[in-house]
């Protein structure tokens, strides 16, 4: 069965950046795209971009093209999302998440989550 | 970007009785290969979303079929029926259909 295992809390100063890592276990990431989601405290869930780690390439949500970044490495089978001048707002849980239809079958992955803290 | 506006805000149900969720989208989720791409989550407190419904309607894999999803191009709903303490947490639709990926805001369900 195919695991996300995402990487610790993080309190981080504003104006610094912050790497996110999700790791896939169970499968190879290359068989996948990688989405990753944004949710402020006791608010919804925002797309912030995906990656497919076969060819690097990435597709990201407007408001986030100058604040994310998703990269991938396939030797290690991890996907990560780097989030740089951080703010206030930037505190959130961020969520890695993956899907996909194969054969009659509808299979759906979320990572454990990551709770971002950007505080002085 | 396609906006997805759920209602209720949140609905009280006593257990064993039903409830509805309701979601539109601002756009037709009706792909040319015939699949309506509208999603339902369930969060339950401090877990990652959990999904329940593809493609409109389609059961998740373990979810009980008490949870039915169905609708038209832009019009969605989640039944549950005979609510149990288990279903409590915050509904979201979703769209799939295109990027950005979008959902709506929730709907809290709890038990009265």
């Amino acid at each position: 069965e195919v695991q996300l295992q995402q990487s610790g809390a993080e309190l981080v100063r504003p104006g610094t950046s912050v790497k996110l890592s999700c790791k896939v276990s169970g499968d190879t990431i290359t068989a996948y795209y990688m989405h990753f989601v944004k949710q402020r405290p006791g608010q919804g869930l925002e797309w912030i971009g995906r990656i497919d780690p076969e060819d690097d390439s990435t597709k990201y949500a407007e408001k986030f093209k100058n604040k994310a970044t998703l990269t991938a490495d396939t030797s290690s089978n991890t996907a990560y999302l780097k989030l740089s001048s951080l703010t206030s707002e930037d505190t959130a849980t961020y969520f890695c998440t993956t899907s996909y239809y194969y054969s009659g079958v509808y299979f759906d992955y979320w990572g454990q989550g990551v709770m971002v803290t950007v505080s002085s | 970007d396609i906006v997805m506006t759920q209602a209720p805000l949140s609905v009280s149900v006593t257990p064993g009785e039903s409830a509805s969720i309701s979601c539109r989208s601002s756009k037709s989720l009706l792909h040319s290969n015939g699949i309506t791409y509208v999603y339902w989550y369930l969060q339950k407190p401090g877990k990652s979303p959990q999904l329940l419904i593809y493609r409109m309607s389609n059961l998740a894999s373990g979810v009980p079929d008490r949870f039915s999803g169905s609708g038209s191009e832009t019009d969605f709903t989640l039944k549950i029926s005979r609510v149990e303490a288990e279903d409590v947490g915050i509904y979201y639709c979703g769209q799939l259909l295109e990027n950005p990926w979008t959902f709506g805001g929730g709907t809290k369900l709890e038990l009265k």
